[in-house]
């Protein structure tokens, strides 16, 4: 069956450190990938998306990812956080044999200044 | 780009009430479609998807139930509602697997 587990539920930082979040999804076929961001009070808005190509994508804001197909992993990196960072992040997973779309339970980033 | 609208933005319904949720694509055609329940901590939870007219694909068993009477438009229904049905519910549409999702701006459901 298909899954995404994120494992880091909720992250704190001071500003300027450096981030990366997990992203583990279970599926044997072809999916595309993506991270999505909620800031406190918005709707969701897409960070980054991995369709085909090269494995490390850049998304808005210095956030990119790196799919490793071996590991089934795209982890969510940015080499240095800001206080307006603080938002929940979604791994999200989308199968090509049956358009199923699905997303991690999200992990809870507050960035401190 | 795709626009969703959703409909109602906030829903109070007594218990054992019925509901429908009304979500409307605009932008493309031959959708896929997605109802999500968003919780704190459950980040969100696929309840049904539909990938043509008819087509629906439920993930959750629940005492809710959806529909897909045209192209463009998706409903989330219950013929009686639980406490536990109260949540955020989101709509979502992708063109194909090729692209990001689009959202509506959810509907906020509190079941009393």
């Amino acid at each position: 069956a298909q899954s995404v587990s994120q494992h880091n539920h909720h992250v704190i930082l001071s500003e300027a450190a450096s981030l990366e979040l997990g992203c583990n999804y279970s599926y044997g076929g072809t999916v595309n990938l993506f991270w999505y961001v909620q800031y406190p009070g918005q709707h969701l808005q897409l960070l980054l998306k991995y369709f085909s190509g090269d494995p490390l994508v850049k998304g808005i804001k210095g956030f990119e990812a790196e799919f490793i197909k071996s590991k089934f992993s795209f982890n969510l990196r940015k080499p240095s956080v800001q206080w307006s960072d603080t938002a929940e992040y979604f791994c999200a997973v989308i199968s090509y044999n049956t358009d199923k779309l699905i997303f991690g339970t999200g992990t809870r980033l507050q960035v401190f200044p | 780009s795709q626009t969703i609208h959703q409909w109602p933005a906030t829903l109070v319904q007594p218990v054992g009430s019925p509901l429908s949720l009304e979500c409307t694509v605009e932008g493309t055609s031959n959708p896929n479609l997605y109802w999500y329940r968003q919780a704190a901590g459950r980040g969100l939870q696929l309840l049904f998807y539909s990938v043509g007219i008819g087509q629906i694909s439920s993930e959750v068993p629940q005492n809710l139930s959806a529909s897909r009477p045209q192209d463009r438009q998706f409903i989330l229904s219950s013929k009686k509602l639980l406490l536990s049905d109260s949540g955020f519910y989101l709509c979502a549409s992708t063109y194909r697997e090729d692209t990001e999702a689009f959202f509506g701006q959810g509907t906020r459901l509190t079941v009393v």
